[in-house]
């Protein structure tokens, strides 16, 4: 089984949607990221998290809402989905002793129309 | 801000070819440097990590090389194959610091 999954997979939605995408991850890492990744631009950091108390703004956050439920858990929300929205998500973790890798989920591929 | 570009954006070789991959950062300050594969749909796949104190790493066939007082890393792919395509992507780590990534270079291996 995956280290690190997400659902969905892909996801289609219209302006406006309110929109959840899911990250579940088995190696009892603490820290959790989300990205996006849009072509030619690299992934950008949307938000991340040290634990499950710990939140943090990344470089692309606006439009944009998380949710750490649990040290394995971390949910992205689109509150009011747009088109510029459209893009590969990724989820991602790191952990003890030296959080020097990152470990990514697949990615869920999001079309806004 | 630490900004990680690469060139080139894309790169097609015949098979059995051995090709370099550059990665270049801005901010020589890095805590490490890791060199990812992305095939297309899939998500990113760890293949070198090089710690600030190290020159070099290798694994098989890649070996990266870390250049930080110029601010620079390479990827060689020796003798390619077609199994080699995908994307290449690089990410520098500053100590404290979140990963800042590259765009990546698109490679092509053909038969």
């Amino acid at each position: 089984d995956a280290d690190v999954t997400q659902t969905p997979r892909n996801r289609i939605t219209k302006t406006g949607k309110r929109i959840m995408l899911e990250c579940s991850q088995t190696k009892g890492h603490d820290r959790m990221y989300w990205y996006r990744q849009d072509p030619g631009l690299g992934l950008r950091l949307i938000y991340y998290s040290f634990d499950v108390k710990d939140i943090n703004k990344g470089e692309i956050s606006d439009g944009y809402s998380v949710s750490r439920q649990a040290q394995a858990k971390f949910s992205l929300s689109l509150e009011s989905a747009i088109p510029n929205q459209t893009a590969l998500y990724f989820c991602a973790t790191s952990g003890q002793p030296s959080y020097n890798e990152q470990f990514f989920g697949p990615g869920t591929r999001l079309t806004v129309l | 801000k630490q900004e990680v570009t690469q060139i080139p954006a894309a790169l097609s070789v015949p098979e059995g070819e051995n090709l370099v991959l550059n990665c270049s950062f801005t901010d020589s300050a890095i805590y490490n440097l890791q060199w990812f594969r992305q095939d297309p749909g899939k998500g990113l796949t760890s293949l070198l990590l090089i710690q600030s104190s190290q020159r070099e790493q290798t694994s098989g066939r890649l070996n990266a090389s870390l250049d930080k007082s110029s601010g620079r890393s390479t990827l060689y792919i020796a003798a390619s194959q077609p199994g080699d395509s995908a994307t290449y992507l690089c990410a520098v780590r500053q100590d404290g610091q979140n990963f800042v990534f590259g765009p990546g270079t698109r490679l092509s291996v053909l038969p």
